[in-house]
């Protein structure tokens, strides 16, 4: 079963733009993190936040965690036609096991 | 490129069929994972391996098995195939120590089943 629901499903924005997606999950996490998936491809990590963070930021993302509400949000500013894609959040459980827990993403599509 | 190698890329075979999908970690890593994405059940965690040991289950089936090699190779396997397990299999790895808490995903094996 899922762990998280990303919210969007689809988003459809223009260049330039800011993309801001959302995941809510269910249980107690250690962290959570952000991956890409482009079309029929590998997923690629992008940015992770510990349970004991509120924000954190890497290039033109922008994540935020809100343990209380169990959600986060990922935000693309400046978005370009190459961002176009799936984003998925991921969740890693704080009895320490590994194996993340995928939401059920987001499909980003940026128009040039 | 992550470092992680599934072979092969595209699989097509009829129901009732076995198949054996295989993984590559990146140099070093120990942890092995294996997930299942369809358009209907999303990314399901399937199973992981610990240098040779299983070290966690998730929503794998009894018609499917895995195992890790002592090189750390993993194989998947799956067999009286369905039309349902037609999906993408992916393959993640992850470091023994300093882990950072990121998986490195293969370009996955797409599986169809007709």
């Amino acid at each position: 079963s899922q762990q998280g629901e990303e919210d969007p499903q689809a988003l459809s924005i223009q260049e330039g733009e800011n993309a801001t997606m959302n995941c809510s999950y269910k249980t107690s996490i250690n962290n959570l993190q952000w991956y890409r998936q482009n079309s029929g491809r590998g997923l690629v990590h992008l940015i992770l936040i510990r349970s004991n963070e509120r924000e954190k930021h890497s290039g033109r993302l922008r994540v935020t965690l809100d343990t209380s509400k169990k959600s986060s949000s990922l935000l693309i500013t400046a978005s370009r036609a190459a961002d176009t894609a799936s984003y998925f959040c991921a969740t890693a459980r704080d009895t320490g096991r590994r194996a993340l827990t995928f939401g059920s993403g987001t499909r980003l599509q940026v128009q040039p | 490129d992550s470092g992680v190698t599934q072979t092969p890329k595209h699989l097509i075979t009829a129901t009732g069929q076995r198949v054996t999908l295989r993984c590559s970690p990146r140099s070093g890593d120990l942890s092995v994972y294996w997930y299942q994405q369809s358009l209907d059940q999303g990314l399901q965690f399937l199973i992981q391996y610990y240098n040779g040991e299983e070290r966690a289950k998730g929503n794998i089936l009894e018609r499917f098995s895995a195992q890790q090699f002592p090189d750390l190779h993993s194989e998947l396997n799956l067999s009286s195939l369905e039309l349902g397990d037609s999906a993408l299999y992916f393959c993640a790895s992850s470091p023994a120590g300093g882990w950072t808490g990121e998986l490195f995903f293969g370009e996955g094996s797409r599986l169809t089943v007709l």
